[in-house]
């Protein structure tokens, strides 16, 4: 399967700042990934479909002007978290698509735990 | 999107006791997907079902997919401390050019020594 990493592993910032999130597909061109927000104890809510070379299409109710996402290569999507608040704090965790056998599957990263102060 | 309810939500066992997590919809699955994440970690794949019926095993995992392809289930014989973790069911949505997957909420499963 995909080797996904995603940069940083964790991150703390002050309220008002902004993050910018890494995942990066080590062996695989990605020409999909996705995003995903899970808060402590809850499951994966996909946030965004990022497509390469043109925008991403975002799940309802999320804001597409606060979490930015840039898929510019085929190994490489940002994910920035822009004037970022205590309540973004989140683990978000980025995976890549990928074609095996008869079925499509998800590679998922390690994830990015955010802590907003 | 599909709506998943897992059940249990949370469980706590004993080293060598046998455990059923369930994952249900009310609509139709065409493929259905089974995950186990560790703490600070990402999501791992264990196991693809879309034959309504269909039974795979994975060692000491057995999954079963429901013939109306509405429920499926994860049983784990003997269960060890090394099964820790929080076991996700996901439906796979596809339509346009990608394939969506929707989670349930989740089986936080502890296993004690």
């Amino acid at each position: 399967g995909a080797v996904v990493s995603q940069h940083p592993s964790w991150v703390i910032c002050k309220s008002g700042t902004s993050v910018k999130i890494e995942c990066r597909s080590l062996d695989f061109q990605a020409t999909t990934m996705f995003w995903y927000r899970q808060f402590p104890k809850q499951s994966l809510m996909l946030m965004a479909t990022s497509n390469e070379g043109s925008k991403a299409t975002y799940e309802q109710g999320v804001e597409k002007d606060k979490f930015l996402i840039n898929h510019a290569s085929l190994t490489l999507s940002t994910l920035t978290v822009t004037s970022a608040h205590p309540e973004d704090s989140s683990f978000y965790i980025c995976s890549v698509e990928a074609l095996t056998s008869s079925y499509n599957e998800q590679f998922f990263g390690p994830g990015t735990r955010l802590t907003v102060l | 999107t599909q709506l998943l309810e897992q059940s249990p939500q949370f469980l706590s066992i004993q080293e060598g006791e046998n455990l059923t997590v369930y994952c249900n919809s009310s609509s139709v699955f065409s493929s259905l997907q089974w995950y186990r994440q560790e703490p600070g970690e990402g999501p791992v794949l264990l196991v693809t079902v879309v034959t309504g019926g269909e039974v795979k095993k994975l060692k000491r995992l057995t999954f079963q997919f429901g013939d109306a392809r509405k429920d499926s289930s994860l049983h784990i014989t003997a269960a060890q401390p090394g099964d820790t973790g929080l076991y996700l069911c996901a439906a796979i949505n596809s339509g346009g050019s990608n394939y969506k997957l929707t989670f349930g909420k989740g089986t936080l499963l502890t296993v004690n020594p």
